[in-house]
């Protein structure tokens, strides 16, 4: 049974400061891994997709890595804002449907 | 539609009744999904659908849910009987095809409360 697993907990840092996420998971048998973003209220948005057969994805100031034989998973996020404030998901495929991890919630401050 | 809808944003209900939850998927997604959170909880995979058949009923909790999708469009959950520990956020999501090479697209979800 695929489990995903996610540290830390919750992350509280200053504007500006670079941040990495992570993500982990038990069976490296996945089709893709997705980063998602979720506001409070509000449904989840995608950040970053990551197939199976590739190592990382780039979006503006989000990073994503993956390290499928280890079962692993780094969100990097560059110059924090406040705005990036939110519950960052990590989810894996493997079976078509997304198993997702308890997320990192994160505050930045001004 | 611009994104996935779902009806409604609120439900309160009685212990006991019956609820239905509404999902309108991007138009053309032939994949939808729902999914279950529960304060401060990650998300609960209930039921994949493709087109209008349903490959996965896996995350169904009990038989007391159930779901359905017509016209590869909108789809229904439905909640019978029910029961305070239903109480969650119901979340769906589309995709054009499987998610295997396609990101997700989620609604804003139906916030149920049972008394």
């Amino acid at each position: 049974k695929q489990e995903v697993t996610q540290i830390p907990a919750a992350l509280s840092v200053p504007e500006g400061e670079n941040l990495v996420l992570n993500c982990s998971f038990t069976d490296s048998a996945i089709y893709n891994l997705q980063w998602f973003r979720q506001d409070p209220g509000k449904g989840l948005t995608s950040l970053l997709l990551i197939q199976s057969s590739q190592r990382e994805q780039t979006s503006g100031r989000l990073n994503a890595s993956l390290d499928k034989s280890s079962g692993r998973s780094t969100l990097y996020i560059a110059a924090s804002q406040p705005g990036d404030s939110a519950t960052y998901l990590c989810a894996v495929d493997n079976t078509d449907k997304l198993i997702f991890g308890t997320g990192t919630r994160l505050q930045v401050f001004p | 539609g611009a994104g996935v809808s779902q009806s409604p944003s609120n439900k309160v209900t009685e212990k006991g009744k019956d609820v239905e939850l509404r999902c309108d998927p991007i138009s053309g997604h032939t994949a939808l999904y729902w999914y279950r959170q529960r304060l401060g909880q990650g998300l609960e995979f209930l039921i994949y659908f493709q087109g209008n058949s349903a490959p996965d009923k896996s995350g169904l909790p009990s038989d007391r849910f159930s779901a359905e999708r017509t016209g590869e469009s909108v789809s229904t959950l439905t909640i019978q009987r029910t029961q305070q520990e239903d109480s969650a956020v119901y979340l769906c999501a589309s995709s054009l095809a499987r998610t295997g090479r396609q990101k997700l697209f989620f609604g804003s979800g139906t916030q149920l409360s049972v008394l």
